[in-house]
């Protein structure tokens, strides 16, 4: 299965509001990576948070890793209509698992 | 700098043909990984190489499929005798150096159809 899990798996919020996008994975990572596709698209590399790092901010993303749970989240502040995509978090161990993705649509 | 190219974008097969998809990493990148995704579905991983070499093809299905990076040229994922299971978007991706510890770009993909 999936070394990288989101939930929800779909999510839909109004423009400005924030969304808040969770991951779980299974085994020891040296990093964990969050990835974005627009319908049809391929990947854009959004933030990269190592081991040992708890929180790392970028524009309007923050994302959190708690080791001990083996869990991550993306938080999009401020939402804009333009951040409607696919979300993917990847775990990076020895091999790179993508989970199956959060499907965010913000409502103009 | 230019990215991940990958070609064809659209390519159309029928069963029991072969398939070619190319890959050109960045520039500097030594490191090329496959993905597949099928319709509504994640990414899910099939081969990580490098010049030369396979490191890890655990992703690949055992038959039918073969990847390839040669020291020359694009990476290349082979699919012969297609059948319509094998309709799917395929990403590569490419690294600078070890993906453990870096990001991947991604280039656009080649959808596949099989009729």
């Amino acid at each position: 299965s999936q070394q990288g899990e989101e939930d929800p798996q779909a999510l839909s919020i109004q423009e400005g509001e924030n969304a808040t996008m969770n991951c779980s994975y299974k085994t020891s990572i040296n990093n964990l990576q969050w990835y974005r596709q627009n319908s049809g698209r391929g990947l854009v590399h959004l933030i990269l948070i190592r081991s040992n790092e708890r929180e790392k901010h970028s524009g309007r993303l923050r994302v959190t890793l708690d080791t001990s749970k083996k869990s991550s989240s993306l938080l999009i502040t401020a939402s804009r209509a333009a951040d409607t995509a696919s979300y993917f978090c990847a775990a990076t161990g020895n091999q790179f698992y993508f989970g199956t993705g959060t499907s965010l649509t913000v409502i103009p | 700098n230019a990215g991940v190219m990958q070609n064809p974008r659209h390519l159309v097969r029928r069963r029991g043909q072969e398939a070619r998809l190319r890959c050109s990493p960045m520039k500097g990148h030594s490191h090329v990984y496959w993905y597949r995704q099928l319709p509504e579905e994640g990414l899910k991983f099939m081969v990580y190489l490098q010049k030369e070499n396979i490191i890890d093809e655990s992703g690949m299905p055992k038959e039918r499929f073969s990847a390839e990076f040669p020291k020359e040229g694009p990476s290349i994922l082979r699919i012969q005798q297609v059948v319509r299971g094998d309709s799917a978007a395929y990403f590569c991706a490419s690294s600078r150096w070890d993906s453990s510890y870096n990001e991947q770009f991604f280039g656009p993909g080649t959808r596949l159809t099989v009729l």
